[in-house]
């Protein structure tokens, strides 16, 4: 399977209520970073996960956490969840050795309401 | 003052019109310099790729670096509706994990 893919595509949450995104990486990567991208800003950082080890993480408070599994697919879980939540959550990956750059999956569309 | 700005637009160009789509930066730390491309309800979609300072060139599109001015930009020739989304900057440093995003500029190509 090519290509990153993200699940699911759109969400409704109430504030205060948690939430599991999922992302399945480009086949032979093994770095994945998730992104929050509010409406008509650029993507933020969150973490990023290199062979199942948190090494990199953006100001994100600790109700931000996730996880790499040993294929590589990853997930990322927010707790407590704030109206200021709401964004486009983008996952992307690459391999250890390339830097120039992710493929990014659509994106998982979270609305808390 | 943001590490990345970006000319936020909208920028709307009539088809075939030369665009150009800029950024500049405060830390010079950073190496590596991408240009995505976002369409609507999409992930955003690398484009072009520099290290460093200087020009690179693929197809219609050319990226230019000035690490001296902190300041880089963007090309697209003979602009098509298709080029209509948005166009975001993205850098990071040598060691850095994470790429630093601007805030992305959108445009219109008007057929």
């Amino acid at each position: 399977e090519t290509g990153v893919t993200q699940s699911p595509t759109h969400l409704i949450k109430t504030r205060g209520q948690q939430v599991t995104l999922r992302c399945s990486s480009q086949s032979g990567h093994n770095t994945v970073s998730w992104y929050q991208q509010a409406l008509g800003q650029g993507p933020q950082f969150i973490f990023q996960y290199y062979r199942e080890e948190e090494n990199g993480r953006g100001n994100f408070p600790p109700r931000f956490s996730g996880l790499q599994f040993p294929n590589y697919s990853s997930e990322l879980n927010v707790n407590a969840l704030e109206l200021d939540d709401s964004a486009l959550y983008l996952c992307a990956s690459r391999s250890g050795g390339a830097f120039h750059g992710y493929t990014f999956g659509s994106g998982t569309r979270l609305t808390v309401v | 003052q943001k590490e990345v700005e970006q000319d936020p637009g909208p920028l709307s160009v009539p088809e075939g019109a030369i665009v150009s789509l800029n950024c500049t930066y405060s830390n010079s730390a950073f190496q590596y310099f991408m240009w995505y491309r976002q369409y609507s309800r999409k992930g955003p979609e690398l484009l072009m790729y520099t290290y460093s300072s200087g020009n690179k060139e693929d197809g219609r599109f050319t990226a230019q670096v000035d690490k001296s001015s902190k300041y880089i930009s963007l090309f697209i020739r003979d602009s098509q509706p298709s080029d209509s989304a948005t166009y975001l900057c993205a850098m990071r440093g040598i060691y850095g994990q994470n790429f630093v995003f601007g805030p992305g500029t959108r445009l219109s190509v008007l057929p």
